[in-house]
């Protein structure tokens, strides 16, 4: 089955850095990724839809600027949280998508910012 | 756009008995209605999936239901085990390619 790779699972980082996720699909090449960050015991809220080669689609209320989303090929996107906050602490959740592979999700990244 | 709705948010059952989560949908274009599992600390995994030209699926314990008249579809486990315990989300697209919607999740205990 189709496989995502999201590296690293999971990151602690100082107040004021940047942090990058990476979504790879691993044996598809994928349409469009999205991203999700979830907050402890709720449902997934999507950040952001990104096709490769254009501008990501933000949701309404994600800040552009802050999070970042760069999909640079048909198997790669990463997000990187920039100026991160310990509000930015979540757990971000990438998944590929491809008509004949559906949906995967990544592994997902705990992200914690002390 | 899409609404997805879910039920119960959590769930307790003894092991042996059967669990259900149901999901309504509000947009008549959603054709596609995967369910995922999700445990704790990793990303939902694809358990079961129905298409809206299929009234149900089934894959040993596990099966799904849809009603498309009504909107809204199913899940059932049968013979429940300690390790079915976990988060599990419906959604609904339109087709494979496209943007999900996700339910709210409903958290499954199965006690031993």
């Amino acid at each position: 089955g189709a496989v995502v790779s999201q590296h690293p699972s999971r990151v602690i980082c100082k107040s004021g850095t940047s942090v990058k996720i990476e979504c790879r699909s691993l044996d598809f090449q994928a349409t469009t990724m999205f991203w999700y960050r979830q907050f402890p015991k709720q449902s997934l809220m999507l950040m952001a839809t990104s096709n490769e080669g254009s501008k990501a689609t933000y949701e309404q209320g994600v800040e552009k600027d802050k999070f970042l989303i760069n999909h640079a090929s048909l198997t790669l996107s990463t997000l990187t949280v920039t100026s991160a906050h310990p509000e930015d602490s979540s757990f971000y959740i990438c998944s590929a998508s491809a008509r004949d592979y559906g949906y995967t999700f990544g592994s997902g990244t705990r992200l914690t910012v002390v | 756009g899409e609404n997805v709705e879910q039920h119960p948010s959590t769930l307790s059952v003894q092991e042996g008995d059967s669990a259900v989560i149901k999901c309504t949908y509000s947009d008549s274009a959603s054709n596609y209605f995967p369910w995922y599992k999700q445990e704790l600390g990793k990303g939902p995994q694809l358990i079961i999936d129905i298409r809206s030209n299929v009234g149900e699926k089934k894959d040993q314990r596990i099966a799904v239901t849809l009603n498309k008249t009504a909107k809204h579809f199913s899940l059932h486990i049968t013979e429940t085990q300690p390790e079915d315990s976990a988060v599990y989300f419906c959604a609904a697209s339109e087709n494979t390619g496209n943007q999900f919607y996700f339910g709210t999740g409903t958290s499954l205990t199965v006690i031993p």
